[in-house]
C-alpha cells in the first residue's frame, strides 16, 4: 500500500501567488515526522519543513507552511508568494519511529511550475 | 566540506560491467543513506549505516547490490553485473542522529547512472 501519496503529478502556479501542494500519508505508528523537499534540476534534495505528529501547531519556515491536519492524515505544503525560483520538483516524505527512524519513505513528487 | 558530495556525477556502463559511487557525508554526520531514483520517482530507501555499522539493508534490490563504509565516514555502493534495471539516480544523504522522526537528512547532487 502506498504510505506517501501526491496526486497532483503538475501545478502551475502564477508569479507572486500561492500554490498549495497536496500530500496525503499512511501510517499506524503514532509516532512520526512528515517532510517536505525541493529538487530543482539539478538534482539536489534540498530539506524545506518538517512537522512532527505531535506538534501542536502547523510548521512553518519562511514562505513555506505545512497545513497538517491529523485525522485526515494529509500534510500538504503551502508556498505563498511564489517566485522564478520556486519551479521544481516537491516530495513529501514520512519518517515512522517504530521502523528506528531510519527509512524515510518519499511520495512520487510533484513537479511545481511557476509562471511569469 | 559544506556539503555531501558524490562522485562521479554521471555514469555509463555497460551492462554486465560492475561500477561504484562514492559518497562523502558532512563531516561529523554519523547516519548515512543510501537512495535510487527511478526517472519521475521519488527515491526508494537502499541501505543505512551509523558510523560504519550497516543497520538496515533492506532496501537493496539484489545481491549484486553492496555498500560498505568501512571508517565511518565515505561510503560506496557497488552495484555488480549492472543490468538496464539499475539506471537510475543514486543519492547519498547524511545526518547527525537525534533518535527522533525529527532527524534532518542532507542529500547530495546524486551519482546518475546509465546501463547501456
Amino acid at each position: 500500500a502506498q504510505k506517501i501519496t501526491q496526486t497532483q503529478p503538475g501545478m502551475f502556479v502564477q508569479e507572486k501567488e500561492a500554490v498549495t501542494l497536496d500530500c496525503t500519508y499512511d501510517t499506524s505508528d503514532p509516532s512520526y515526522g512528515l517532510f517536505w523537499y525541493k529538487q530543482p534540476s539539478s538534482g539536489e534534495m534540498i530539506f524545506l519543513i518538517y512537522q512532527g505528529s505531535y506538534d501542536q501547531q502547523n510548521a512553518t519556515e519562511g514562505r513555506y507552511s505545512l497545513n497538517f491536519q491529523k485525522a485526515r492524515k494529509s500534510a500538504n505544503l503551502v508556498i505563498s508568494a511564489s517566485q522564478l525560483g520556486d519551479s521544481a520538483m516537491y516530495f513529501c516524505a514520512m519518517r515512522e519511529e517504530n521502523t528506528g527512524g531510519f527509512k524515510t519513505i518519499f511520495g512520487a513528487g510533484t513537479r511545481l511550475f511557476v509562471k511569469a | 566540506g559544506a556539503g555531501v558530495s558524490q562522485s562521479p556525477r554521471y555514469k555509463v556502463a555497460k551492462r554486465g560491467q560492475d561500477v561504484a559511487l562514492r559518497c562523502d557525508p558532512i563531516s561529523g554526520h554519523v547516519s548515512l543513506f543510501w537512495y535510487q531514483q527511478a526517472l519521475g520517482q521519488g527515491p526508494e530507501f537502499l541501505t543505512y549505516f551509523q558510523n560504519e555499522a550497516q543497520l538496515d539493508k533492506s532496501g537493496l534490490p539484489s545481491d549484486r547490490f553492496f555498500a560498505e563504509r568501512p571508517e565511518g565516514s565515505v561510503s560506496t555502493l557497488k552495484i555488480q553485473r549492472t543490468q538496464q534495471e539499475d539506471s537510475a539516480v543514486y543519492l547519498c544523504a547524511s545526518s547527525s542522529p537525534t533518535g527522533t522522526p525529527r532527524e534532518t537528512q542532507y542529500f547530495g547532487p546524486g551519482t546518475r547512472l546509465l546501463v547501456l
